[in-house]
């Protein structure tokens, strides 16, 4: 969690975008990624983004990446209440760890 | 079967029991792993297994043993735990060892309450 970090909290209307974003500063970083964790549930791959690219699109997310910045963004479009989790970045360099941010809560209101 | 599935959803103990958790995958994975996480934070490693080999020990305290009986298991065998133990634990899995793409999936989890 050092070297990954994420603000805490996002509210969103049901139907507009949300934008979650992550900074780190492992400059050997190879890939990024996005999990999402729902109440009382395991971490659930949403995506992830190899660092010499700048963004990814799938479906309703879009992962931007900044690499000069060492930023990270992921963008769900048409938020929906099955959004409602919480929202985990993470890096990958050249062993088996993953380092996570903290988190970022996302409340999706009607 | 595309899931890592773990065994049981909850757990309650004493301090002096013995207890196991279990976790399964059948996607062919060689790195299994186990993660403890504290409401609203994020997961902290505790051990990798890559080719059934135990590769990562993160400090646990030896209270904790894991075992990988074979390519598609892993346990994680409990004693005399503390209250602070108190978590939900995970384990993942990922095709691939090592460096590069480290795609990790995850299961539902066992949370674990000690008394």
């Amino acid at each position: 969690g050092e070297d990954v970090e994420q603000s805490l909290f996002l509210s969103v209307r049901e139907g507009d975008s949300s934008v979650i974003n992550c900074t780190y500063t492992d400059s050997s970083s190879t890939y990024l990624y996005w999990y999402k964790q729902e109440p009382g549930a395991g971490l659930q791959l949403l995506t992830y983004i190899f660092s010499n690219m700048d963004m990814k699109q799938d479906q309703r997310l879009t992962v931007l990446l900044n690499k000069k910045d060492k930023h990270l963004s992921l963008r769900i479009a048409d938020t929906q209440t099955g959004d409602s989790a919480i929202y985990f970045c993470a890096e990958s360099g050249n062993d088996y760890k993953l380092s996570f941010g903290a988190g970022t809560t996302v409340t999706v209101r009607a | 079967d595309t899931e890592v599935t773990q065994t049981p959803k909850h757990l309650v103990m004493g301090m002096t029991n013995k207890k196991s958790l279990k976790c399964e995958q059948h996607m062919g994975h060689r790195a299994m792993y186990w993660y403890k996480q504290k409401a609203k934070k994020p997961p902290e490693l505790m051990f990798v297994y890559s080719y059934e080999k135990l590769s990562i020990n993160e400090s646990v305290p030896s209270r904790f043993s894991p075992e990988c009986p074979n390519s598609s298991l892993l346990n994680l065998h409990l004693h005399a735990l503390q209250p602070e133990d108190s978590a939900l634990y995970l384990c993942a899995s990922s095709p691939n060892p090592g460096g590069g793409l480290n795609e990790q999936f995850f299961g539902p989890g066992t949370r674990l309450t000690v008394l």
